[in-house]
């Protein structure tokens, strides 16, 4: 069974600074997905980054960016120029890959980092 | 854009009442989800379903269940509700082959008394 850890509850980041937050999983596939999701106070939750595991380079949006270690089993996102409407639950989530393409199976969560952005 | 509603955003239920919460897409998706989320728990997945009339247990299905008799509508009952139940509830829409890319609804803040 996948399992997702997130573990850092909590984290606090200055406006305009950078901020990691950290994930690890653990899966004995070779294929698969991971994702941030991010889900902002009483807002609905959105995707804001993919990375499929064949890919060596780390996937980018704007100012969200991954550190996608494979080997290690860790799958960081990092948050440049952080901005108050970055405050919000992050979770990282796990997907296997499917044998024809696609997903296959359910997306598993880990239990989420509240991320403060301070003015 | 994808828009997935939900009916309440806030419901507050006694023990032992039935209980719907129904989800809408509005984007002709096949697979739809529904997720409780707890805090220090993440979401975790109740039922999915990838076609009318269709559906499969997720991780945690006791004492729930759905219905799908429309492609857009997806609801999750309580049967009997439990103060255990008491969460926020999030549905999803996906397209096939792409559940990786989920869309998900405001959530409803269930409360049971």
């Amino acid at each position: 069974a996948q399992t997702v850890t997130q573990s850092q509850p909590e984290m606090s980041v200055q406006e305009a600074e950078t901020v990691t937050l950290s994930c690890t999983y653990d899966t004995s596939e070779n294929n698969y997905y991971l994702f941030w999701y991010k889900q902002p106070p009483s807002r609905q939750m959105i995707l804001v980054i993919r990375q499929e595991a064949y890919k060596q380079q780390n996937a980018t949006e704007n100012r969200f960016s991954v550190n996608f270690q494979k080997a290690a089993k860790s799958f960081s996102l990092k948050i440049s120029d952080s901005q108050l409407g970055d405050t919000a639950m992050y979770f990282c989530a796990f997907m296997k890959h499917g044998e024809y393409g696609g997903s296959q199976g359910n997306l598993i969560f880990g239990k989420g980092t509240k991320l403060s952005v301070k003015p | 854009d994808v828009k997935v509603t939900q009916s309440s955003r806030y419901l507050v239920k006694r023990t032992g009442e039935k209980v719907f919460l129904e989800c809408v897409q509005d984007m002709d998706h096949e697979n739809m989800f529904w997720y409780r989320q707890d805090p220090g728990l993440g979401l975790r997945l109740i039922y999915f379903s990838y076609d009318v009339k269709m559906k499969e247990k997720g991780d945690i299905p006791e004492g729930y269940s759905v219905s799908r008799e429309k492609k857009e509508r997806f609801s999750l009952i309580l049967e009997s509700a439990s103060t255990n139940q008491t969460s926020m509830y999030l549905c999803a829409s996906s397209l096939p082959g792409q559940e990786y890319e989920q869309y998900f609804g405001p959530g409803t803040r269930l409360t049971v008394t």
